[in-house]
């Protein structure tokens, strides 16, 4: 139990242009999905929590303008990574949080981003 | 002072040894503990929970947690190659909020 899945795995794209990554929690519903963001040899960055239904709660220094995140349903979330740069890529994770759970999260398999 | 502490190692054990991961926390008000693995270049998956002082145990794991001394601890017995990985330790804050507190983690080798 307790799966989430992302998707794409890997997206590779051009500076300028928007990504969408989706995030579903496949066997129970999640009332809260946090998205976070990983450089190489570096600790998890969480971006944001998003809750169904409400708008996100973004961390200090995360433009919300530039990552859009929406939780639709109680399984699924998106981030789009608008108008990306090269700085921007990294290895993003969503992780969700179950309705009926305590406060463990599970996370997806991530996504690498790589803007040329 | 950090938020979470750990010892980012390399620790290194051979194989069928204990392996000892470390944490301390700084918010006295968490109360809800968890053992992360994250394999290099995959994303982090729970392996343990623990809430009450004491030890609990799964399997080769056990995680130890001691409030007083703001401590939490992960045992891993009979320690395989494909332990080799980064434990991060994350407590969840005190608040009305679900986030966890993330530590850098310790990486984990185990010699064949």
């Amino acid at each position: 139990g307790a799966v989430v899945s992302q998707h794409p795995s890997r997206v590779i794209c051009k500076s300028g242009t928007s990504v969408k990554i989706e995030c579903r929690s496949l066997d129970f519903q999640a009332t809260t999905m946090f998205w976070y963001r990983q450089f190489p040899k570096k600790s998890l960055m969480l971006m944001a929590t998003s809750n169904e239904g409400s708008k996100a709660t973004y961390e200090q220094g995360v433009e919300k303008d530039k990552f859009l995140i929406n939780h639709a349903s109680l399984t699924l979330s998106t981030l789009t990574v608008t108008s990306a740069h090269p700085e921007d890529s990294s290895f993003y994770i969503c992780s969700a949080a179950s309705l009926a759970g305590g406060y463990e999260q599970y996370f997806g398999p991530g996504t690498r981003l790589t803007v040329t | 002072q950090k938020e979470v502490e750990q010892n980012s190692g390399p620790l290194s054990v051979p194989e069928g040894a204990i392996a000892s991961l470390n944490c301390t926390y700084s918010d006295r008000g968490s109360q809800s503990f968890f053992w992360y693995r994250q394999y290099s270049g995959k994303s982090p998956e729970l392996i343990m929970s623990i809430y009450s002082n004491g030890d609990k145990e799964d399997g080769r794991f056990t995680a130890q947690l001691n409030k007083a001394s703001q401590y939490v601890s992960l045992l891993i017995r009979d320690s395989q190659p494909s332990d080799s990985a980064t434990y991060l330790c994350a407590p969840k804050g005190a608040g009305n909020n679900r986030k966890l507190i993330w530590g850098l983690g310790t990486s984990l080798a185990v010699n064949p």
